[in-house]
């Protein structure tokens, strides 16, 4: 069965500093979406990032990038020179081709620390 | 462009009543969802649609009720509400419902509590 597997429940991490937010995949299907989204304290979902299973380079979009280990079913999220505001829970999420279904982690809760 | 809008953003209801979360969209996106959000178990899928007209269940469709009559619009249903339904409501869409590429963008959520 297909699943997203967040293992950090909470991280920290000093302002300024870059930060990688662990997130592991299980599907035999061999076309898939990896997405990650943020939730701050406010409650909306706000998209960040998308990686396909074909593509061969890993996405960046601004201080965000996504570390795609394809080999290894991971697709963790590296945040560059953290700031106050990315303070928030992060999650997640697959998407298989054919399939109408994303399937979400359980999320990260990152503190970013002055 | 609103993109996707959800009223109301909190509610509470009795153990029993029965009440309509509202959801619509202005981005003419084919697949829109409802998903319900509980601590600790991140997002989890209740119904779908990948068209008007075209309605499915998800991973924890009981106790709820969809229809899709526009493309616009994608109505929750709480037929009778009980506490296990206390939680954050989310509504989704996307541009279609086929490729791993689409992208799903959500709305402000609607925070429910069940007395």
């Amino acid at each position: 069965a297909q699943k997203i597997t967040q293992t950090q429940p909470g991280m920290f991490v000093q302002e300024k500093e870059a930060v990688t937010l662990d997130c592991t995949y299980d599907t035999s299907d061999p076309s898939y979406g990896l997405f990650w989204y943020k939730q701050p304290s406010s409650g909306e979902m706000i998209f960040l990032i998308y990686q396909g299973s074909y593509d061969q380079q890993n996405a960046t979009e601004g201080r965000y990038s996504l570390n795609f280990q394809k080999a290894r079913k991971s697709a963790n999220l590296v945040i560059s020179a953290s700031q106050l505001g990315d303070s928030a829970m992060y999650f997640c999420a697959m998407r298989l081709t054919g399939t109408y279904k994303y399937i979400f982690g359980t999320g990260t809760r990152l503190k970013v620390l002055a | 462009n609103a993109g996707v809008t959800q009223t109301p953003k909190f509610q509470v209801l009795k153990t029993g009543q029965s009440m309509t979360l509202q959801c619509a969209q202005d981005m003419n996106h084919e697949y829109m969802s409802w998903y319900r959000q509980d601590p600790g178990m991140g997002l989890r899928l209740i119904h779908y649609s990948v068209g008007a007209g075209i309605t499915d269940q998800g991973e924890v469709p009981n106790g709820y009720n969809v229809s899709r009559s526009t493309t616009e619009d994608f109505p929750l249903r709480l037929l009778s509400a009980a506490p296990s339904q206390t939680s954050v409501y989310f509504c989704a869409s996307s541009y279609s419902g086929v490729q791993s590429t689409d992208t799903q963008y959500f709305g402000p959520g609607t925070r429910l509590t069940v007395l």
